[in-house]
């Protein structure tokens, strides 16, 4: 059984940087799919910040792309997110998730099938 | 503001049957499948439909997809009170290499 599960501080400064880790079990990050983040503000729907499969590309979301790095532990078997410069609006609750891509009925799939319970972070001095 | 769009809010009684739409563009639902994220309060999303139509295991036979051009529904036939959630509609988009969401229906049973 896949489980995710997130970790770090819940109290940011504004300006500084956001880090997170995403810790995996029952499945090795090294054996292929793809693995992510998305995020929820108060009260707000989904964002989908970035994905990278295990040595292959990573993707951003444009609009976050200049303030954010994923890196691998692939030892640990755990995943990173770092987002610099952050302001009021990074508030959320931060979801790792990982990303299957398949074939189904002749299409090409991609959906998040297991997500970690998610982790909430506030940005205030 | 989300990519797709979703009715922000949606009702029905016990054993009736709700739908919930999602609206999007060629460039995500358009070309590409659809899945629904059912999240109920305060737990993290849950993957109730992929690929349009299919349920993961586990997921009751009540839960259905469907998807026509650039629009996309989800309907739950014999409404429980224990589908009271919100619901949010996702597509790729290909332009951005990641997933769009809609910006989620709150589901009440009244």
């Amino acid at each position: 059984q896949v489980q995710l599960q997130e970790s770090g501080p819940g109290l940011v400064k504004p300006s500084e940087t956001l880090s997170l880790t995403c810790a995996v079990s029952g499945y090795s990050i090294s054996s292929g799919s793809y693995w992510g983040w998305i995020r929820q503000p108060p009260g707000k729907g989904l964002e989908w910040i970035g994905s990278f499969y295990h040595g292959g590309s990573t993707y951003f979301n444009p609009s976050l792309k200049s303030r954010v790095t994923i890196s691998v532990d692939a030892s640990k078997n755990q995943f990173s997110l770092k987002l610099n410069s952050v302001t009021a609006a990074d508030t959320a609750v931060y979801y790792c998730a990982r990303r299957l891509v398949g074939l189904v009925r002749g299409a090409t799939s991609y959906y998040m099938d297991v997500w970690g319970k998610g982790t909430t972070v506030s940005v205030s001095s | 503001q989300s990519v797709l769009t979703q009715p922000p809010s949606a009702s029905g009684t016990p054993g009736q049957r709700v739908t919930i739409s999602c609206s999007g563009s060629n460039s995500d639902i358009g070309r590409n499948t659809v899945n629904w994220y059912q999240q109920l309060p305060g737990t993290a999303p849950k993957l109730l439909i992929y690929s349009n139509n299919e349920r993961p295991s586990g997921v009751p036979d009540r839960f259905s997809g469907s998807k026509s051009g650039t629009s996309a529904s989800l309907a739950i036939s014999g409404l429980q009170s224990e589908d009271e959630a919100d619901y949010y509609c996702a597509a790729w988009d290909d332009s951005l290499n990641g997933p769009v969401f809609g910006g989620g229906t709150k589901l009440t049973v009244l």
